[in-house]
């Protein structure tokens, strides 16, 4: 079974530029959550997704984050402009449903902002 | 009092050693517990879910206190390849949140 696909890897930017993610969830997970992981911290909810509706995205910074998921299967997540804070390694992660369920997490994108 | 409490560590053990972390949640409408490995640079990976009656996986058993709002994860007989930063995680209705992560270093 393939799991959680993330795109880009890595990725290096200046500050007020911008730049997307990209998350293809595990076939059928109705589920996709985006974390933000500053290191040495935990992963912190941005915004999760039950099909294309949005559930919570009650942390989400949305002066400058946004995030789509229009067909109900992939997933985009934007920074416009970046800051310096923004520098974390953004996880995507599905569930077959929400909530109580076990999330398999995709490998992540590092971003770092200069 | 913060959502979740995680000790950090880091935790250096000998291999073969016994280690067990705890992990206390404020939230009492928490409904699932879960135990999370995270290798460096890598992603979170499930270890374990956590249930009221306490859980065993091999070397690896999750306990549920409700009472004290708390989670704890022991590991017998330590490998190196335990050396892992372990986050702990509880779920409401609606969403999984997560503790910072304890380390743990399992030495030769």
């Amino acid at each position: 079974e393939a799991g959680v696909a993330q795109s880009p890897r890595y990725k290096i930017i200046e500050k007020r530029q911008s730049v997307a993610f990209w998350c293809n969830p595990i076939s059928g997970h109705a589920t996709l959550y985006w974390y933000q992981q500053i290191l040495g911290q935990g992963p912190k909810l941005l915004i999760q997704f039950q099909n294309n509706g949005v559930v919570d995205d009650s942390q989400l910074p949305k002066d400058r984050f946004s995030a789509e998921r229009l067909k109900g299967v992939d997933s985009t997540l934007k920074i416009q402009p970046a800051k310096l804070e923004d520098s974390a390694v953004y996880l995507c992660a599905s569930s077959s449903s929400g909530g109580n369920e076990k999330l398999f997490f995709g490998s992540g994108t590092q971003l770092s902002v200069l | 009092r913060k959502e979740v409490e995680q000790d950090p560590g880091p935790f250096n053990v000998p291999e073969g050693a016994t280690v067990a972390f705890n992990c206390t949640y404020s939230n009492s409408a928490s409904q699932s517990f879960f135990w999370y490995r995270q290798d460096c640079r890598k992603e979170p990976k499930l270890l374990m879910s956590v249930y009221s009656s306490g859980n065993e996986d091999g070397r690896f058993t999750a306990q549920l206190n409700r009472a004290s709002q708390y989670i704890s994860l022991l590991i017998r007989d330590s490998k190196l390849s335990d050396s892992a930063t372990y986050l702990c995680s509880f779920g409401s209705a609606r969403q999984l949140t997560f503790g910072s992560g304890t380390q743990l270093t399992v030495l030769p």
